[in-house]
């Protein structure tokens, strides 16, 4: 069965490091969306992405963030200057073009900020 | 702003019991998804509601949604061990583009 991934499980940086998490879509989705969840909160949007540009993105995703899908299967989610606040699970999910709509969600990247 | 609630938050119970988990949210919406996560790991998709009066079921797992009353519930039968994760009710929002608003989640711990 067709799932999303991501890389890596887990990383750790430091404060003010740029970091990159990868996801891999299904590959048949046409929309891809990132969210995180800080431990032991609710899962929380981040951007939705289509035709490669943002659809739409919520006050978390700041100029610190950016959203790219460089080669026609990988959508990366990139923060520029991490912070202790960006420690989180990040999930990518995708969906595709049926009424549905329904979302799938990656197994989800560990970011730790130290 | 859509707001999406659920309760209770945390909820333990023995093997054998039913219950029921409750979301309510703030604004119209006709689709509704509920997710288990364990422990630790990703979102699993366990119903899609899309319309007033939908009802699904697996195994012990009923879920309905009453898009007048802006309600959908999580009804748990015959509780077992294997139940035992977090549930989380999330609310669609289609505004050009769509996103999903979720609950603050519960956390269900069933005790043999």
């Amino acid at each position: 069965e067709p799932e999303v991934t991501q890389t890596p499980s887990h990383q750790v940086t430091q404060m003010g490091q740029e970091v990159i998490l990868r996801c891999v879509p299904i590959s048949n989705h046409l929309y891809f969306y990132w969210y995180r969840q800080i431990l032991g909160q609710k899962v929380e949007f981040l951007v939705s992405f289509y035709n490669n540009e943002i659809s739409e993105k919520s006050e978390i995703f700041d100029d610190q963030f950016s959203v790219e899908r460089p080669d026609g299967s990988n959508f990366t989610l990139k923060i520029r200057s991490t912070k202790l606040e960006d420690s989180a699970m990040y999930f990518c999910a995708s969906s595709g073009t049926s009424l549905v709509n329904e979302q799938f969600f990656g197994p989800g990247t560990r970011l730790t900020v130290l | 702003e859509l707001k999406v609630e659920q309760n209770p938050l945390f909820l333990s119970m023995q093997e054998g019991k039913n219950y029921t988990i409750y979301c309510n949210y703030s604004t119209t919406s006709d689709r509704l998804y509920w997710y288990r996560q364990d422990p630790g790991k990703s979102l699993e998709s366990l119903f899609v509601l899309l319309s007033n009066g939908a009802v699904k079921q697996e195994g012990r797992l009923m879920a309905s949604l009453d898009t007048k009353a802006r309600l959908s519930t999580l009804h748990i039968t015959a509780a077992v061990h294997d139940l035992s994760a977090t549930y989380f009710c999330a609310v669609d929002v289609y505004q050009g583009a769509q996103k999903l608003v979720f609950g603050q989640g519960t956390r269900l711990t069933i005790n043999p």
